[in-house]
């Protein structure tokens, strides 16, 4: 079982760009999540989808936009990147369910804003 | 979302127990209590999880006070391995019965296992 993988690992964007960060979850997972984590911070939460739909958002503007494909893969994109977007963005996968499911998170893609 | 409280930081030395504790005196009875660690420069990985009774695996064991307000997470014999930040995190079981997997992380406990 491969885990949850992520790609890229790393990726240096100039502001005003736009980018997009991959991730495939834990086989047999339906749920992804991700999460920004500034250096130093805890991960914040961003949103997560479930069968193709986001389910749940966290405080974060219109620019992070998501979506998931038919085989649960999901996909992140940041519009109009500013400095401050400057992040390790983690992936996590999980099955549905109540809080008693585990989540397994991805290495992440560290993203840098120059 | 209900908050967990942690310490900082704390230290061991390998080899010996370490007791991670955790203080989450708004939970409901429907929040189960998660714990994660990071090592550097890795993403979280799950360590344990428990609702009332104490747990283990083979990671760890999770202590849970009776009135649910504080647990403990329990590494038994610290290795450097070890080393990593601890996260404490109360994970829902409500929203009619289907949580849709947010994590709320604080800034964790570090945790600096000596030689």
């Amino acid at each position: 079982d491969a885990g949850v993988t992520q790609s890229p690992t790393h990726l240096i964007k100039t502001r005003g760009q736009q980018v997009t960060l991959r991730c495939s979850p834990k086989s047999g997972h339906d749920t992804v999540s991700w999460y920004q984590q500034a250096l130093g911070q805890g991960p914040q939460f961003i949103f997560q989808y479930y069968e193709e739909e986001e389910r749940q958002r966290g405080n974060f503007p219109d620019r992070f936009s998501g979506h998931q494909f038919p085989n649960y893969s999901s996909e992140l994109n940041v519009n109009a990147l500013l400095l401050g977007d400057s992040a390790l963005y983690l992936c996590a996968s999980s099955l549905l369910g109540g809080g008693n499911t585990e989540a397994f998170f991805g290495q992440g893609t560290r993203l840098t804003v120059v | 979302d209900a908050k967990t409280t942690q310490p900082n930081s704390m230290e061991s030395n390998e080899e010996e127990p370490v007791h991670l504790p955790c203080n989450h005196s708004t939970i409901s009875g429907t929040d189960y209590i998660h714990w994660y660690r990071q090592l550097p420069s890795q993403g979280p990985e799950y360590v344990i999880h428990g609702l009332t009774s104490n747990v283990n695996n083979r990671m760890a064991s999770l202590a849970i006070a009776e009135d649910r307000k504080s647990s403990t997470l329990i590494l038994h014999r610290a290795t450097l391995r070890d080393a990593a930040v601890y996260y404490c995190i109360l994970r829902d079981q409500s929203a009619g019965g289907t949580s849709y997997g947010k994590l709320t992380f604080g800034q964790g406990t570090i945790l600096t296992v000596h030689p």
